[in-house]
């Protein structure tokens, strides 16, 4: 069963850091993209960034370009999510998914809450 | 980016009913490589996001066969027939594409 877990989420100031983890199990993990995506409390789903296999490609929008940065470590079957210089609508639930050309299984979400 | 703009926002259906919601991509979804990268999620009250349909018109894992998706180029549609309770909650379209990869404004579906 493919199971991924987040963590790291919480309260972090505007223009701090955060560093959110994902921990995934049920699937070999080094043979797939893995991805992040976002949704603001009540809003719609947001791809934030996507990271190829063995983590030499990485992939973003340009309202998280330069500030997020996505890695992995396939030897602990684990993805991360730098988040730098972070503002007020980068608010909302992060979601760890699995990722060929689109999410395929999700994890149950991370909230990062940026408020002074 | 890519504008995906689902219609209706919100839906009332019957249980057992049938109903379909439309989605439309301001470009061409067709990739270099031939393959559409058109999905369908539904995320259920207080849930994940779950995959149903990919590739415009595959079920994805454990899917019943009460959802059925088609489309072509920049006109989709994602159809449920039979509607039962765990059907509800709001539907997303999405787009692989063009980078940046996007998803639809939701329609949520609703009980009559």
């Amino acid at each position: 069963e493919v199971q991924l877990v987040e963590s790291g989420g919480g309260l972090v100031q505007p223009g701090r850091s955060l560093k959110l983890s994902c921990a995934a199990s049920g699937f070999t993990f080094s043979n797939y993209y893995m991805a992040w995506v976002r949704q603001a409390p009540k809003k719609g789903l947001e791809w934030v960034a996507t990271i190829s296999t063995s983590g030499s490609r990485t992939y973003y929008p340009d309202s998280v370009k330069g500030r997020f940065t996505i890695s992995r470590d396939n030897a602990k079957s684990s993805l991360y999510l730098q988040m730098n210089s972070l503002k007020s609508e980068d608010t909302a639930t992060y979601y760890c998914a699995r990722h060929e050309r689109a999410p395929d299984y999700w994890g149950q979400g991370v909230m990062v809450t940026v408020s002074s | 980016d890519v504008v995906m703009t689902q219609t209706p926002v919100s839906l009332s259906v019957s249980l057992g009913g049938q109903t379909s919601i439309s989605c439309r991509s301001s470009q061409s979804l067709v990739h270099s490589d031939g393959n559409t990268y058109l999905y369908w999620y539904l995320q259920k009250p207080g849930q994940s996001p779950q995959l149903l349909i990919y590739k415009v018109s595959n079920r994805f894992s454990g899917v019943p066969d009460r959802f059925s998706g088609s489309g072509s180029g920049t006109d989709f549609t994602l159809k449920i027939s039979r509607v039962e309770p765990e059907d509800l909650g709001v539907y997303y379209c999405y787009q692989g594409t063009h980078y940046p990869y996007t998803f639809g404004a939701g329609t949520k579906l609703e009980l009559k």
